[in-house]
């Protein structure tokens, strides 16, 4: 099976600040990459596809990067409603797994 | 519009038996893979079970084995999960998304709570 190893597991920053998330892989994974966004009570988003693909919709301000074993998740200016956890998630034919998540606060 | 919306869940005591549904619109089921994915209270994402569009291929996390059966009926346009055997530890929301490589819709979740 293969773990995926999220940091950190928290986060506080100030609104306009730059926030990055990282998720490592046990083993090699392509770009079968994905990032969600969590707000309590509610379901997850996607954000980003294959490691830096934008999802429909979602603003420009969220990107990834990465391949292999090793990825980031950014924020380039952190708004209010950004107040989430955030997950990434790992596809490998039909078999997945997720970080341990990000739970990304207002400082 | 794609719909995902899940049903069947309640309380249940520890050994009992609950099947959960999630019914499907808005979207050609029959083409995609589909997924449960759970979140115990205060936890992280989890994920449970996934079927190929066909059946074909099913594959279950390590936790629920031997306990939870995935299925389809392409027909109904709907998937399910027969969860046996259950424990506190698999208290949790259950959420169906819809599956590849990639979950661009999930349901709104149904909650599972297993206690005597």
């Amino acid at each position: 099976d293969i773990q995926m190893t999220q940091s950190p597991s928290s986060l506080s920053a100030c609104v306009g600040d730059r926030v990055t998330i990282t998720c490592q892989a046990s083993q090699d994974i392509s770009n079968y990459l994905n990032w969600y966004q969590q707000k309590p009570g509610k379901a997850p988003k996607l954000l980003i596809y294959d490691a830096s693909k934008l999802e429909t919709g979602v603003p420009s301000r969220f990107s990834g990067s990465g391949s292999g074993t090793d990825f980031t998740f950014t924020i380039s200016s952190l708004q209010p409603e950004d107040i989430a956890t955030y997950y990434c998630q790992q596809y490998d034919n039909l078999l997945y797994s997720f970080g341990q998540g990000t739970k990304l606060e207002i400082k | 519009e794609v719909q995902l919306v899940e049903s069947g869940g309640g309380l249940v005591k520890p050994g009992g038996s609950l099947r959960l549904s999630c019914a499907a619109s808005g979207f050609t089921f029959s083409t995609y893979s589909m997924n449960w994915v759970r979140q115990a209270p205060g936890k992280g994402l989890e994920w449970v079970s996934s079927i190929s569009s066909s059946s074909t291929y099913i594959y279950n996390a390590d936790s629920v084995k031997g306990r939870f059966t995935i299925s389809r009926d392409n027909a109904k346009n709907s998937l399910y999960l027969q969860m046996n055997s259950l424990r506190a530890e698999d208290t949790a929301v259950y959420y169906c998304a819809r599956g590849g490589s990639y979950s661009n819709y999930w349901g709104q979740g149904t909650l599972v709570t297993v206690s005597s």
